[in-house]
């Protein structure tokens, strides 16, 4: 079975910094690894997602996150942070197709004006 | 932009009753799932749903768990005999065939069980 690990739970951040969501996995079988945003009082969003092919993979606000299999790791990066990205931000695995997605623990994303 | 919609927003029961959460999904989508979050805890996942039957489930998923699409477009969480560590967030999400882990979810339905 593949799990995940988020080991921050809350990241707090100055506002335009820059920062770093942590992200292992494991599994026994190749992946698909995801990261998902949760705004307040809202359901998750698919934030960007790495399938095959370039291991890096951007969204369209601005966060990439670089998949590395050596390391089993799917970091999510952003070069500057604003108000607007305060969230909990969780990183999910599936192994196929419409399988389902196997989350981590979440962390929490402050942004301090 | 079509979404995933849940209903009720936050229930409150009292343990031992039947509690039904509900989900139109989205209209195209044929993959369903239910999900759940406990305060503070990570997001589980429930079961899976496709061609009208249970895909997979976990071992959360035990027989006080059932799940439905009783009319081609809702879909259906019940707890037969709520307990207290039921008390949890609920998120329904749908997807399309064949793209793989992109999943709309729901607000979710908060339950909480007294």
């Amino acid at each position: 079975a593949q799990s995940v690990t988020q080991l921050d739970s809350q990241v707090p951040v100055f506002e335009e910094a820059p920062v770093e969501l942590r992200c292992n996995y494991s599994s026994s079988v190749s992946v698909y690894l995801f990261w998902y945003v949760q705004y307040p009082n809202q359901g998750l969003q698919l934030l960007l997602k790495y399938l095959s092919g370039s291991t890096l993979v951007e969204s369209i606000n601005g966060f990439e996150a670089e998949f590395n299999k050596s390391q089993t790791s799917f970091h999510l990066r952003k070069p500057s942070v604003h108000i607007s990205d305060t969230a909990e931000y969780f990183c999910a695995v599936s192994r196929f197709g419409n399988e389902k997605l196997t989350f981590g623990t979440g962390t929490r994303l402050t942004i301090i004006p | 932009e079509p979404e995933v919609t849940q209903t009720p927003s936050h229930q409150v029961t009292q343990m031992g009753q039947e509690v039904i959460l509900r989900c139109v999904p989205i209209s195209n989508h044929l993959y369903f799932y239910w999900y759940r979050q406990i305060l503070g805890q990570k997001v589980e996942f429930l079961v899976s749903f496709y061609n009208n039957e249970i895909s997979e489930k976990s071992e959360i998923f035990d027989d006080q768990f059932s799940v439905e699409r009783p009319d081609g477009s809702n879909f259906t969480l019940k707890i037969r005999s709520t307990k207290l560590e039921d008390s949890a967030m609920y998120f329904c999400a749908s997807g399309l065939a064949g793209v793989a882990g992109e999943l709309f979810f729901g607000e979710g339905s908060r339950l909480t069980v007294l």
